[in-house]
């Protein structure tokens, strides 16, 4: 099985300050990048899929970028919301398998 | 709205016991997935299936199996349930092999 990384695994950020946390995949053979939010006692829910090196996404306060040469993914968060408050998954696939997911980022937003 | 819907929330069940979680999309999906979640632990694939009356083991199958008659439903067995198998257990489903999953709610199952 191989190892999706994620860091920080735990975060708490002040309401109004912006964050980042960090996914590492092993780069040779990749397919594509997945981030997940998941709220507690709801579903995880897709935030983005990457499969170019170079990518950036975006979707209103969130964003994120993909390094598949060196084997990164960043997900930013720009000036957090309480809302924002959930563990960050992300998931790598190589060769077009199955998906591999990290332990997830707890983030916390303190109001 | 896209929908994957787990037919229990919660669940207690005996050691020993066949158990059945029933996982149902309304999306056409292909493909179908059956994850644990343990604490400090990723999401694990137990199993998958990317067609009607096809599975594939994913990276835990052990103790197992199962069930996929129609498109829209993959049914998860326990054979005998044990109490290393209390966990919580997700279902997804995806239209395409390079698309985002969408996952249902959960169910938290407990063996005694």
């Amino acid at each position: 099985i191989l190892n999706v990384e994620q860091s920080p695994q735990s975060l708490h950020v002040q309401e109004g300050d912006s964050t980042n946390f960090t996914c590492s995949f092993p780069s040779s053979n990749f397919y594509a990048l997945h981030w997940y939010r998941w709220e507690t006692a709801k579903s995880p829910e897709a935030l983005f899929v990457m499969t170019l090196n170079g990518d950036e996404k975006k979707k209103g306060r969130i964003s994120a970028t993909l390094n598949t040469k060196e084997g990164y993914s960043y997900l930013y968060i720009k000036g957090s919301q309480p809302e924002d408050s959930a563990t960050y998954l992300c998931a790598f696939k190589i060769g077009n398998e199955k998906l591999t997911f990290g332990t997830g980022t707890r983030l916390t937003i303190i109001p | 709205d896209v929908k994957v819907t787990q037919s229990s929330r919660y669940l207690v069940k005996r050691t020993g016991e066949k158990v059945f979680l029933e996982c149902v999309q309304d999306m056409d999906h292909e493909n179908m997935f059956w994850y644990r979640q343990d604490p400090g632990l990723g999401l694990r694939l137990i199993y998958f299936s990317y067609d009607v009356k096809m599975k594939e083991k994913g990276d835990i199958p052990e103790g197992y199996s199962v069930s996929r008659e129609k498109k829209e439903r993959f049914s998860l067995i326990l054979e005998s349930a044990s109490t290393n198998q209390t966990s919580m257990y997700l279902c997804a489903s995806s239209l395409t092999r390079a698309g985002g999953y969408t996952f249902g709610s959960g169910t938290r199952l407990t063996v005694v």
